[in-house]
């Protein structure tokens, strides 16, 4: 379901270090995630998806892990760069072609 | 490809005005998406429309806010009268059926004073 943020959680990472970003879904029914980055100023932009008959995908740098028993995403990011700092969205649909979003994790890389 | 435009980018405009938001939706995407987001509330469905026709509208937060498509290339979000609580980022996205992901928008950042 939809989120209201307050705070940003944040996460700090150390430059080359990988970083899992956690999300929590509501709808049992979705069949189908998406994990979306944005950087300030811009909008959000895909990063990776994963459908629900699949527990684990993976892209460049980047793994996504899907438990629907406790409808939980998570992604993980591999040796973490100055250039993955940005706000990472979870996105979940059901039926129909209308994505919610989660409040998102703000990423912060340090040098 | 362009990807989707959104003019303004930026927009200040006077309590009681009325403001207009435009997108231009990927060429051959079949379904366009207003989104709000604030720090408060985060990511919020406006309303979405497939085919140029309004699907769900249920996000609208007031009879002030409406949004035409008259086209599949054109889209307008209007706020009339526009009040200090509606700025915030608007963002429109676009995509096709079947495919879940959508394309975003840079966003159109209004403030109202």
């Amino acid at each position: 379901g939809e989120s209201v943020g307050l705070h940003l959680p944040t996460l700090s990472v150390q430059e080359g270090d990988n970083s899992i970003i956690n999300c929590a879904y509501s709808n049992s029914a979705s069949d189908y995630f998406i994990w979306y980055k944005q950087e300030s100023g811009k909008g959000p932009q895909f990063i990776i998806d994963i459908r629900s008959n699949m527990d684990k995908r993976q892209g460049q740098r980047v793994t996504v892990l899907l438990n629907k028993t406790v409808k939980h995403l998570s992604l993980q990011i591999a040796a973490t760069q100055p250039g993955d700092s940005a706000v990472y969205f979870c996105a979940e649909k059901a039926a129909g072609n209308k994505l919610t979003f989660g409040g998102g994790t703000r990423v912060l890389v340090k040098p | 490809d362009a990807g989707v435009i959104q003019s303004p980018r930026h927009e200040v405009t006077e309590m009681g005005q009325e403001v207009t938001l435009r997108c231009k939706p990927i060429s051959g995407h079949d379904y366009l998406f207003w989104y709000r987001q604030t720090m408060m509330r985060g990511l919020e469905l406006l309303i979405y429309f497939n085919n140029n026709v309004p699907i769900d509208d249920s996000g609208m937060p007031e009879d002030r806010f409406s949004a035409k498509m008259p086209n599949a290339s054109f889209s307008t979000l209007k706020i009339q009268p526009s009040e200090p609580r509606d700025s915030a980022v608007y963002f429109c996205a676009s995509s096709l059926v079947g495919v879940g992901t959508y394309t975003f928008g840079s966003g159109t950042r209004l403030t109202v004073v």
